[in-house]
């Protein structure tokens, strides 16, 4: 099973200032890889795909990078309206994992 | 607009049985994987079953393998999930999800599921 760790468990940082988020996978999982946001009392929802991929909608400022077993989200130019929790997941083998999640919070 | 609307959730005693379903909107349903993902209160995110494009090919999580099913009826574009002997571990929202085996692109709003005496 490929274990997913995220860190930290929690940011807070100021609106306009930039949100690095790491996800760290036990064994490769290539680009396999995709992100997350939950919002208070919502569902998820899809950002990346493929590691780097935006999904349908989500605006520019949302990033992704890294292959293998070390990837990061970045989130530039935080807006009051980021403040979720961000869940990594791997779809390079069954069973699928998700990351335990990062708060992110807005100072 | 595709939308995923999950139903069947309540509150059950340990050992019993529950059936969810999700009836999907917006999208050729027959085309795709679909998933159930949970997350009990408070906590992340778990992947709980896929099932293939024709139902063939089905796969779980080892914490509900033996006890749960999953299965959809392409006819009525509606995925299931079977739960026998459930525990109070399985208290959780249960979320219907479009994809399995790759990222979960879209997500319905989840059906609570209680399991308490």
């Amino acid at each position: 099973e490929r274990l997913m760790t995220q860190s930290p468990a929690t940011l807070s940082v100021s609106p306009g200032e930039r949100a690095t988020l790491s996800c760290r996978a036990s064994q490769s999982v290539s680009s396999n890889l995709a992100w997350y946001q939950q919002k208070p009392g919502q569902a998820p929802r899809l950002l990346i795909h493929g590691a780097s991929t935006r999904a349908t909608g989500i605006p520019v400022r949302f990033s992704g990078s890294g292959s293998g077993t070390e990837f990061i989200l970045s989130i530039s130019s935080l807006q009051s309206e980021d403040l979720a929790v961000y869940y990594c997941q791997q779809y390079d083998e069954w069973p699928l994992t998700f990351g335990q999640g990062t708060r992110l919070e807005i100072k | 607009e595709v939308q995923l609307l999950e139903s069947g959730g309540g509150l059950v005693q340990p050992g019993g049985s529950l059936r969810l379903s999700c009836t999907a909107s917006g999208f050729t349903f027959s085309s795709y994987a679909m998933s159930w993902v949970r997350q009990a209160p408070g906590k992340g995110l778990e992947w709980v079953s896929s099932v293939s494009t024709t139902g063939d090919n089905t796969y779980y999580a080892d914490s509900v393998k033996g006890r749960f099913t999953i299965s959809r009826d392409n006819s009525k574009k509606t995925l299931y999930l079977q739960m026998n002997s459930l525990r109070g571990e399985d208290t959780a929202l249960y979320f219907c999800v479009w994809g399995g085996g790759n990222s979960f692109d879209y997500w319905g709003q989840g059906t609570l599921v209680t399991v308490s005496s």
